[in-house]
């Protein structure tokens, strides 16, 4: 089983600030995928194949990676962007996700 | 626009059985692979089961291997999950997903979820 593990595990960043997630994998994946989960609501899908945002992501939002490191970037942090973000990886059963970042407005 | 609506949650005793139903709409649901995703109360996402467009191959993990089935059926746009053997630590929201991707798989749209709760 490919373990992620996503850090930092939470963090808090001020209007306008740059903001990087990041999540390892154990093993070698060929692309992540990351989800948005705002309070009590479903997750949805953020970016997709490493680097492609989901219909309607503002372009703050970008991703990176390879191998077993990938991140999640935001340009310039917004009050709406506060939410628990999880990575996940579809290579190789069973299908994984991370424990989760939790970004908090500052 | 894709809808998925999960029903069937609820208060269920250690040991029991449960079934859950997601009813798919806004696409060709026999174009795409399904699955369910659970999460337990303050806890993260765990990946439960996945079936095939067609439904001849599936897909679980091993916490949940032998005691849940996926199943679905095309004519009615409906997933469903069979839970047997039920633990406490099945208790979470359970999500419908829509899949998308060919060989490296995600999980593009998302059901409102529903609960299920083991307890006796």
């Amino acid at each position: 089983e490919i373990v992620l593990t996503q850090s930092p595990t939470t963090m808090a960043a001020s209007p306008g600030e740059k903001v990087t997630l990041t999540c390892r994998a154990s093993s070698s994946v060929s692309y992540m995928h990351w989800y948005q989960q705002r309070s009590g609501t479903s997750p949805k899908l953020w970016i997709y194949e490493t680097s492609k945002l989901a219909s309607g992501v503002p372009n703050r939002f970008s991703g990176s990676g390879s191998g077993t490191s990938y991140s999640l970037t935001i340009n310039s942090m917004e009050t709406e962007d506060a939410a628990t973000y999880y990575c996940q990886q579809g290579s190789s059963y069973p299908w994984t996700f991370g424990g989760g970042t939790k970004l908090e407005l500052k | 626009e894709v809808q998925l609506v999960e029903t069937g949650g609820g208060l269920v005793q250690p040991g029991r059985s449960l079934k859950l139903s997601c009813v798919a709409s806004g696409f060709t649901f026999n174009n795409y692979w399904m699955s369910w995703t659970r999460q337990a109360p303050g806890k993260g996402l765990e990946w439960v089961a996945s079936i095939t467009n067609s439904g001849g191959s599936t897909y679980y993990p091993d916490s949940v291997k032998g005691r849940f089935t996926i199943s679905r059926d095309n004519a009615q746009n409906t997933l469903y999950l069979q839970m047997n053997s039920l633990r406490s630590e099945d208790t979470a929201t359970y999500y419908c997903t829509r899949d998308d991707g060919t060989y490296y798989r995600w999980f593009a749209y998302w059901g409102q979820g529903t609960l299920v709760t083991v307890s006796s």
